[in-house]
């Protein structure tokens, strides 16, 4: 199967600067790579996701590269503010056609005022 | 639209009890995937349903299982439970489409189970 691997699992930024999360994956029949932010006690929410036609995709102060010769994609969050703080988590899917996401490890990020 | 909801959003059990847990979808998704979350081993593929069969299966025992209804809602069950199933259980929902693997998907709160 896919293994999603996560870094940092820690981040610590000031207010204002930028965030960069990177993953890598292991299996180059992935192509659809979503991210979630987790805020302590609440559900994964979708922040930003990228399909594999696509090396870059940007909303407002989040993007999203992907390089499929290196198997690795990166979060990227501009402009920090302490309400960013929480877990965010990437993932991987796989074009075999099922509906399954694996899961990076984590990176809870905090935003220092 | 309303969201994905759980039901319950808290559980404890004791070990080798069994627990039923229900999942609502999006209001016209037809895809519904359960995941298990832990601090130990983050967040893992259980199970998928569409149109009330599962479609797709993590690496987890027997023990679990699932089932969806003709409303696409969603039930998981685990039977003889153990202290490791201490998790919190997420559902997320999709449309359901001829392509699966791309689609996004939309999580529920999560049932937090506590096994004693």
């Amino acid at each position: 199967g896919e293994n999603v691997e996560q870094h940092p699992s820690t981040l610590s930024v000031q207010e204002g600067d930028s965030a960069v999360i990177k993953c890598t994956y292991s299996d180059s029949a992935s192509n659809y790579f979503p991210w979630y932010k987790q805020e302590l006690g609440k559900r994964p929410q979708l922040i930003i996701d990228i399909r594999s036609n696509v090396g870059e995709k940007k909303d407002q102060r989040i993007a999203v590269t992907l390089n499929k010769t290196a198997k690795h994609f990166s979060l990227h969050i501009t402009e920090t503010q302490p309400e960013d703080s929480a877990v965010y988590f990437c993932a991987a899917s796989m074009s075999t056609g099922a509906n399954n996401l694996f899961f990076g490890t984590g990176t809870r990020l905090t935003v220092i005022p | 639209k309303a969201g994905v909801t759980q039901t319950p959003r808290y559980l404890i059990k004791t070990r080798g009890q069994q627990v039923t847990l229900s999942c609502s979808p999006i209001s016209g998704h037809r895809s519904v995937s359960w995941y298990q979350q832990t601090p130990g081993q983050g967040l893992q593929f259980l199970f998928e349903y569409f149109s009330e069969t599962q479609r797709n299966k993590g690496n987890f025992p027997g023990r679990f299982s699932g089932r969806q209804f003709s409303n696409s809602r969603s039930e998981m069950n685990v039977s003889t439970l153990e202290l490791g199933d201490s998790a919190l259980y997420l559902c997320a929902s999709s449309f359901g489409t001829s392509l699966p693997h791309q689609e996004t998907q939309y999580f529920g709160p999560g049932t937090r189970l506590l096994v004693l």
